[in-house]
């Protein structure tokens, strides 16, 4: 079965702290995968995506993520956590279609 | 960077009423989706949308959803007798062409809609 799993509902750091969120996905064919970002009011913005190639991606914001295909990982980092990137983050799989399986999502405090 | 619009942002509705979500997709943009979200729980795919034809649906999407572009700019998700369990939030997205690694799927902020 297709899924994502995201193992922690609620992450706090403290600004300037680096950051790691997880995610490990199923998937039966090869995966495209996605790091989203949701701030209050907010629709889900596009942080980075993997589709091919060099398995660290760049990202916006600084971000970045590592595809680890042996452990079915794909986990987002930063080196230097800002307040403005406290937020809910999402990881999601999917196919050349873009029908997305999105994970439930971790939510990010970032403590002064 | 342009913008997938929704409208309402909150939506109020009692038990088996119809509710109509409204999207404005990006203009040139030729696939269209509703996702939603049930608070707590993870983003669902309901529905996409190609060449004025529902293209894929989830489970979810049965006989009381459907959708709708009416005109050149709007997509609609009608929810046609609301049940408390579509309390949810809706999120509308959009893209240009058949996926690939310069596609990006573009989502707007959402509509809650809460069934009372």
């Amino acid at each position: 079965a297709q899924s994502v799993t995201q193992p922690d509902i609620h992450i706090t750091v403290s600004e300037g702290a680096s950051l790691e969120l997880r995610c490990n996905y199923s998937y039966g064919a090869t995966p495209y995968l996605f790091w989203y970002v949701q701030s209050p009011g907010q629709g889900l913005q596009l942080l980075l995506k993997y589709f091919s190639g060099d398995t660290l991606v760049q990202g916006i914001k600084g971000f970045e993520a590592e595809f680890k295909r042996s452990q079915s990982s794909f986990n987002l980092r930063k080196p230097s956590v800002h307040w403005s990137d406290a937020a809910e983050y999402f990881c999601a799989v999917g196919g050349a279609t873009n029908k997305l399986i999105f994970g439930t999502g971790t939510l990010l405090a970032v403590q002064p | 960077e342009p913008e997938v619009t929704q409208t309402p942002s909150h939506q109020v509705t009692q038990m088996g009423q119809e509710v109509i979500l409204r999207c404005v997709p990006i203009s040139n943009h030729l696939y269209f989706y509703w996702y939603r979200q049930i608070l707590g729980q993870k983003v669902e795919f309901l529905v996409s949308f190609y060449n004025n034809e529902i293209s894929e649906k989830s489970e979810i999407f049965d006989d009381q959803f459907s959708v709708e572009r009416p005109d050149g700019s709007n997509f609609t998700l009608k929810i046609r007798s609301t049940k408390l369990e579509d309390s949810a939030m809706y999120f509308c997205a959009s893209r240009s062409r058949t996926g690939g690694e310069n596609e990006k799927l573009f989502f707007g902020s959402g509509t809650q809609l809460s069934v009372l």
